[in-house]
């Protein structure tokens, strides 16, 4: 089975400080997306990246940026945390067209 | 823009039939998903629907009508551990490696 591994299931940080969350998977996935899941908002995609090096905008890419220096790892980087960033954030992976993977979830939390 | 609506929250009895439905309304189409995710863990995937019509797998069929922008996910012999949300998402524009769009998710609470 495909296994996307994300670092940290919880996090809580102050306000203004950077912000890594790590994700890797180990079915060598050219895809891989980086949500966040708010109550009444459902899943929304903050970055997508369908290479090494390359990276696409999502819905919500404002407060965050992302790095893919590997095929198997896609971090998300919070570079100064804010309060309207608690949230759960999930990761996941797809080859091609086929089904996402998703990994547990990091739910981080910033006072 | 894209939206695709389903209901927020659903109860149904332990043993029953429970459908739950999805409109979308979205600039291109190239597959709809069902994915069910238990509280406070990641969405695992159901059913894929590329095509108009039925598909099953065991007690989970998912429908699909592309002219009317319509999917439902149709749960037969409810057990309790069915209780979970379930999200609707569509893969849109029709090609390429573009992320899916996903509905709000609707909450179904099984009873006994």
């Amino acid at each position: 089975d495909v296994k996307v591994t994300q670092s940290s299931r919880y996090l809580v940080k102050r306000t203004g400080e950077k912000v890594f969350l790590e994700c890797v998977q180990d079915m060598d996935h050219e895809n891989m997306f980086w949500y966040r899941q708010d109550p009444g908002l459902g899943l929304r995609l903050i970055y997508f990246s369908y290479d090494v090096k390359m990276k696409e905008k999502g819905d919500i890419p404002e407060g965050y940026s992302v790095s893919r220096e590997k095929k198997e790892r896609f971090s998300l980087i919070l570079e100064s945390a804010s309060t309207n960033q608690t949230s759960m954030y999930l990761c996941a992976s797809r080859s091609g067209a086929n089904v996402l993977t998703f990994g547990a979830g990091s739910r981080l939390t910033v006072l | 823009g894209q939206n695709i609506d389903q209901p927020t929250e659903m109860t149904a009895t332990e043993g029953a039939i429970v459908q739950i439905n999805c409109t979308y309304q979205t600039s291109g189409f190239n597959g709809l998903f069902w994915y069910q995710q238990h509280a406070g863990e990641a969405p695992t995937f159901l059913s894929y629907n590329v095509l108009d019509g039925l598909e099953e797998k065991g007690r989970f069929s998912s429908f699909l009508s592309r002219s009317k922008g319509y999917s439902y996910l149709l749960l037969k012999e409810l057990q309790m551990k069915d209780s979970a949300s379930y999200l609707c998402a569509v893969r849109v524009p029709a090609s390429g490696n573009t992320p899916l769009v996903f509905g709000k998710g609707t909450r179904l609470s099984v009873i006994a």
